[in-house]
């Protein structure tokens, strides 16, 4: 079946650190992925997304490449600002449903 | 583009009552409208899809006639919560597909319902 699993959080930086959270995914077919971020009391917001293997996604500074060999779609951040604290999920679109199979959620605490 | 709206944002209601929570895609047509509901550190779980038009389509476990789901128009999807108990607490989200990009969808802010 389809699933996605990201690194257990909570991952905490200091101000200016580089990011890395980590998200595997098994899937039938080819899924497109996604990386939405959570910011306290709010909905998800789409962060970036890759299509197929090989692409990038990238948005604010975030990237993320679609790894196909190694069914990876790890973020990453060359300098985290305390705004970017947050829960990210990591996701797939499951190419038989259309549906949104989401990761675990990993919460990011950037400190000054 | 691609805003989503929820109404209202928080909800405070008495058990045994009706809530409804509205679900509008402000700059687009949605044919396809999904409701999760998350729970505390927790991640999303997909209650139903919903296609303007049509019945929705629920996941299992999720009680039809408890959470009833109207999508009337392309641009508003409401979920409606009956004889909402303590348990049904929770924070829950829509999100909207437009139909020029059917793998992406996008969230409404939430919807924090308690009920007393």
């Amino acid at each position: 079946g389809n699933s996605v699993t990201q690194m257990e959080g909570p991952v905490t930086l200091s101000e200016e650190a580089f990011l890395t959270i980590n998200c595997t995914y098994t899937a039938t077919g080819y899924p497109s992925l996604f990386w939405y971020v959570q910011y306290p009391g709010e909905g998800l917001q789409l962060l970036l997304k890759a299509t197929k293997a090989d692409d990038k996604g990238s948005n604010k500074g975030f990237e993320a490449t679609y790894r196909k060999e190694t069914t990876s779609f790890h973020l990453e951040k060359g300098s985290v600002q305390v705004s970017d604290s947050a829960v990210y999920f990591c996701a797939l679109t499951a190419s038989n449903t259309g549906k949104l199979i989401f990761g675990q959620g990993t919460t990011l605490q950037v400190k000054p | 583009g691609a805003v989503v709206s929820q109404h209202p944002s928080r909800v405070i209601c008495k058990s045994g009552t009706s809530v409804k929570i509205e679900c509008r895609s402000l700059d687009f047509q949605a044919t396809t409208m999904f409701w999760y509901r998350q729970f505390p550190k927790k991640s999303l779980m997909l209650m139903a899809t919903s296609n303007e038009g049509s019945k929705a389509t629920y996941e299992q476990g999720v009680e039809k006639d408890k959470f009833l789901i109207n999508h009337a128009s392309l641009t508003l999807s409401t979920l409606t919560v009956t004889s909402a108990h303590p348990e049904d607490s929770s924070f829950y989200i829509c999100s909207a597909k437009t139909s020029g990009d059917t793998d992406t969808q996008y969230f409404g802010p939430g919807t924090r319902l308690t009920v007393l």
